[in-house]
C-alpha cells in the first residue's frame, strides 16, 4: 500500500532555533500533502495543503510566515518552524492522498514527527 | 463553521465487550471516513462511507452512515487488546472545503 515517511520522527530543540520536517511520498507521487499538527489527547487540526510547483495554502490562524512550506518535487514536501517556541511543541504530521486528489481524498499519514521546544 | 463532533471521549472496556463510537456532524456531509491513531503512532485509514444508510464491515468492525449523513458509528465486536487506540472520524462537507476530524475517541481494553 501506499507509504509516506516523514523525518526526523522526534526533535528537541532551544527556543529561537528553525526546525525542517520532512514528508516524502514512497512508492507514489503526491502533488499535494497536507500538514497537520496533533496536541496531547487531541484531534488532528489541519494547517496547511501543500501545492508541488506553487505556493501552499494556509489554514485560518496558521502563520505563513511561521510555518514555512515547501514542496519541492512530486514526492517531497518541507515543513520548517522558523524560530521555534515552547508553545510551538505538537507532534506534527504530514499526509498525502495516494491519487494526487484532494484532501478529501484518502489519507495516508506520515509516522509524525515530535517537535519538543525547549 | 462545519464542526464534527465524537463521543465518548473515552471508553474503557473488559475484553470480549462491545464498543461503539459516535460521530455527528452540524451539516450534513458527503463523505465520512474513520482513522485508527495507535499509542505513539499515526492515524491509520480504516475505511470511507459514501452513500445514505451505508453499513461496511471489517471483520469485528462495523461502520454505519446515517440516513441523513449528518452522523456516523464505528461498533467493535467483542474487543480484544489489539483494537486499544483512538479512533477518529473524519468529514467532509458538502459544500466542499477541508475534511473535519472529530475529536476522537480513546478505547482502553483490559484484558
Amino acid at each position: 500500500g501506499a507509504v509516506v515517511s516523514q523525518h526526523p520522527s522526534r526533535v528537541i530543540c532551544k527556543s529561537g532555533t528553525s526546525v525542517k520536517i520532512e514528508c516524502r511520498s514512497l512508492d507514489f507521487q503526491a502533488t499535494t500533502m497536507f500538514w497537520y499538527r496533533q496536541f496531547p489527547k487531541k484531534s488532528l487540526m489541519l494547517m496547511a495543503t501543500s501545492n508541488e510547483g506553487s505556493k501552499a495554502t494556509y489554514e485560518q490562524g496558521v502563520e505563513k510566515d511561521k510555518f514555512l512550506i515547501n514542496h519541492a518535487s512530486l514526492t517531497l514536501s518541507t515543513l520548517t518552524v522558523t524560530s521555534a517556541h515552547p508553545e510551538d511543541s505538537s507532534f506534527y504530521i504530514c499526509s498525502a492522498p495516494p491519487g494526487g486528489g484532494a484532501v478529501t481524498d484518502t489519507q495516508y499519514f506520515g509516522p509524525g514527527t515530535r517537535l519538543t521546544v525547549l | 463553521g462545519q464542526q464534527v463532533m465524537q463521543i465518548p471521549q473515552y471508553q474503557h472496556v473488559q475484553e470480549g465487550e462491545d464498543f461503539t463510537t459516535y460521530c455527528n456532524s452540524s451539516t450534513t456531509l458527503s463523505n465520512i471516513q474513520w482513522y485508527k491513531q495507535r499509542p505513539g503512532g499515526h492515524p491509520v485509514f480504516l475505511i470511507q462511507l459514501v452513500k445514505s444508510g451505508e453499513v461496511k464491515k471489517q471483520k469485528r468492525l462495523t461502520f454505519q452512515f446515517g440516513e441523513a449523513k449528518k452522523n456516523s458509528s464505528l461498533h467493535i465486536t467483542a474487543t480484544q487488546t489489539t483494537d486499544v487506540g483512538t479512533y477518529f472520524c473524519a468529514g467532509l462537507g458538502n459544500q466542499g472545503g477541508k475534511l473535519i476530524f472529530g475529536q476522537g475517541t480513546e478505547l482502553s481494553v483490559k484484558p
